[in-house]
């Protein structure tokens, strides 16, 4: 079965801390991305990725980071340089070709620092 | 600057027709995408409209304007698993070869008995 798989679906950390959130695909998607979901926010995107050892910032990078080494690969970072960490964070990947391509998405990640 | 304006909530009764619609400001136009998102999961892809039109995919359907920048997605007979959040979405019209997506807040939907 092809999919996303991100774990853990829950994480807790003591802030201070970094933390690394895995996101892996077997798509054979280009394309990744990371996103946030805050309550009343929507989605809003962190890094994304269109080919291996390539990434670009998103709308809100300050206080993440990631790499992207393999191609079935996306990690993100949660530095404790990010203010308010606590949040649902997604990850997604697409074909990096076309026009109608949508976006898959995992399971998703909540993260809770306290 | 680049904006997507959804309604807040939506209620509709199960069996019923509900429309959700989607409107848009960007300095172009590249594609226009509707997802589901259930409490605490994952959005799911819906449809993909980007020329004007009704694409119709079984119980649902969307329609889309670019004259207006305008789209809606168009729910029939309604079940209570229909109750989610409905995510519109946009392509990044400077996002050149890459598959960024401005994203709306989302509309949250409750289906009642």
């Amino acid at each position: 079965d092809g999919g996303i798989t991100q774990s853990p679906k829950y994480l807790f950390r003591k802030e201070g801390q970094n933390v690394t959130l895995s996101c892996e695909q077997n798509l054979n998607h280009d394309a990744m991305y990371w996103y946030r979901q805050d309550p009343g926010q929507g989605l809003r995107l962190i890094y994304y990725s269109q080919i291996v050892n390539d990434f670009q910032k998103g709308d809100i990078a300050e206080g993440y980071s990631v790499s992207r080494e393999k191609k079935e690969s996306f990690p993100l970072t949660v530095t404790s340089a990010q203010k308010n960490p606590t949040a649902f964070y997604l990850c997604a990947s697409s074909v990096a070709g076309g026009s109608d391509n949508e976006q898959f998405f995992g399971p998703g990640t909540r993260l809770t620092v306290l | 600057g680049q904006n997507i304006d959804q309604p807040t909530e939506m209620t509709a009764t199960e069996g019923a027709i509900v429309q959700i619609n989607c409107t848009y400001q960007t300095s172009g136009f590249n594609g226009l995408f509707w997802y589901q998102q259930h409490a605490g999961e994952a959005p799911t892809f819906l449809s993909y409209n980007v020329l004007d039109g009704l694409e119709e995919k079984g119980r649902f359907s969307s329609f889309l304007s670019r004259s207006k920048g305008y789209s809606y997605l168009l729910l029939k007979e309604l079940q209570m698993k229909d109750s989610a959040s409905y995510l519109c979405a946009v392509r990044d019209p400077y996002a050149g070869n890459n598959r960024k997506l401005i994203w709306g807040l989302g509309t949250s939907l409750a289906v009642n008995p």
